[in-house]
């Protein structure tokens, strides 16, 4: 199915430690951005890129670095991942919907961190 | 800058009520707004969008009308059900998209059977 593909679903880190989340989308959009969700606070933007080679920090980019690796793929590292990055990740890329043709922005299911 | 503000909730109703979640916005031009869903455990889906004024979107029972003049995009249903049990959210973007949605805080409805 096509559609945004994120990992891992859930984690589980030490202050200190590093990660990466990754995520790919096989629909051929330019556009690609991470989110974290918390509750009380809806989604917040952390990183996005417009196109492939091109990077920029969204609305809560501290503690956070991104890779657009190719055109499918876009990582986000915590490199000393702290309590406060606790959360729900979402990737999600911007492009034509095969359904509606409509420019709308595709989620991924999600990646559940948890730091100790 | 841009900023979407709608009722965070819980909004619990019965069966087959009458369903309507507000939702008003503060952006620069013409946006495009949206609204999404999110089942529990699963990533946000798009519900419907609508991109100029008096634009209706529709999908699934859901309607929001596009009103420029009180810069608001209400969700409504005529009849909920229980599987309608979601977090709405409502978005917009008035940068045709690329830096990505400005999202609302999310609203939790739970319908009741």
């Amino acid at each position: 199915n096509a559609g945004v593909t994120q990992t891992p679903k859930f984690q589980v880190l030490k202050t200190g430690q590093s990660m990466t989340l990754q995520c790919a989308q096989d629909m051929n959009h330019n556009s690609m951005y991470w989110y974290r969700q918390d509750p009380g606070m809806g989604l917040r933007l952390i990183y996005y890129s417009a196109s492939e080679g091109t990077t920029d920090k969204g609305e809560v980019p501290n503690g956070y670095n991104v890779s657009r690796l190719n055109k499918r793929e876009f990582s986000l590292r915590l490199e000393s991942a702290a309590p406060s990055q606790t959360s729900v990740y979402f990737c999600a890329s911007w492009g034509r919907d095969i359904h509606s043709g409509a420019n709308v922005l595709t989620f991924g299911a999600g990646s559940r961190l948890t730091v100790l | 800058g841009d900023s979407v503000t709608q009722m965070e909730g819980p909004v619990t109703l019965s069966e087959e009520a009458f369903l309507t979640i507000n939702c008003t916005y503060t952006a620069t031009g013409y946006p495009s707004l949206f609204w999404y869903v999110q089942y529990p455990g699963e990533g946000l889906q798009l519900l419907l969008k609508a991109t100029k004024a008096d634009d209706k979107g529709s999908n699934k029972g859901f309607e929001a009308t596009y009103r420029k003049e009180t810069t608001s995009f209400h969700l409504e249903k005529g009849s909920v059900q229980v599987s309608d049990s979601a977090v709405y959210f409502c978005a917009l973007t008035s940068g045709g998209g690329a830096d990505g949605l400005t999202f609302g805080k999310g609203t939790h409805l739970i319908i009741q059977p």
